[in-house]
């Protein structure tokens, strides 16, 4: 299976500081994905890196590409309680019709 | 409002009960799919369609169906239920045509005793 893997699968941290996260895949990909997940609530789509891409920035969002190591990173910066949720890394193969989800990290924001 | 919506968000049911998880958006989406959420095992694929009339097998399709006769509704159908289906399933929706972000709903936790 493509499934990608979080690391890790959880992680605590207090109120600005900065948060890291990674995932790995199996096969090539078109593209990679983060989502965030709050509780009880459906994913919602935070950044696209494609695969000829290395870096990618959104706000306090940075994403990395390691094509070569089938890994991604995500880091939030200057955390806040709100940014409190699952984080979730997904891949979408050429045909762009299939999209593997890893296992996630929650991340908790401590005020 | 853009928004994917799926009803119900609750459902506890019995084995053998056939029943229809409804899901509609409103974005003029071609693309549509479903997932189930499971704890250590993140989102699985169910079914996806790329357009009216499109369905295709993701990587978990055995006991479901799926339908897409509208390009805004995608139902998920579990003709004989089983309590290994009980789960938290999501529908998502994308544009298509080479774009790849997901629109998701905001789930429906399924149980089967």
């Amino acid at each position: 299976s493509q499934q990608g893997e979080e690391d890790p699968q959880a992680l605590s941290i207090q109120e600005g500081e900065n948060a890291t996260m990674n995932c790995s895949y199996k096969t090539s990909i078109n593209n990679l994905q983060w989502y965030r997940q709050n509780s009880g609530r459906g994913l919602v789509h935070l950044i696209l890196i494609r695969s000829n891409e290395r870096e990618k920035h959104s706000g306090r969002l940075r994403v990395t590409l390691d094509t070569s190591k089938k890994s991604s990173s995500l880091l939030i910066t200057a955390s806040r309680a709100a940014d409190t949720a699952s984080y979730f890394c997904a891949t979408d193969l050429w045909t762009g019709n299939q999209f593997y989800f890893g296992t996630g990290t929650s991340l908790t924001v401590i005020p | 409002e853009a928004q994917v919506t799926q009803n119900p968000r609750y459902l506890i049911t019995v084995t053998g009960k056939k029943l229809t998880v409804t899901c509609s958006q409103n974005m003029n989406h071609e693309y549509m799919s479903w997932y189930r959420q499971d704890p250590g095992l993140g989102l699985r694929q169910i079914y996806y369609s790329m357009n009216v009339e499109v369905t295709d097998k993701g990587d978990v399709p055995e006991g479901y169906k799926v339908s897409r006769k509208e390009k805004r509704n995608f139902p998920l159908i579990l003709e004989s239920p089983s309590p290994n289906q009980t789960s938290l399933y999501f529908c998502a929706s994308s544009l298509g045509q080479g774009s790849f972000i997901l629109f998701f709903g905001d789930g429906t936790r399924l149980s089967i005793l």
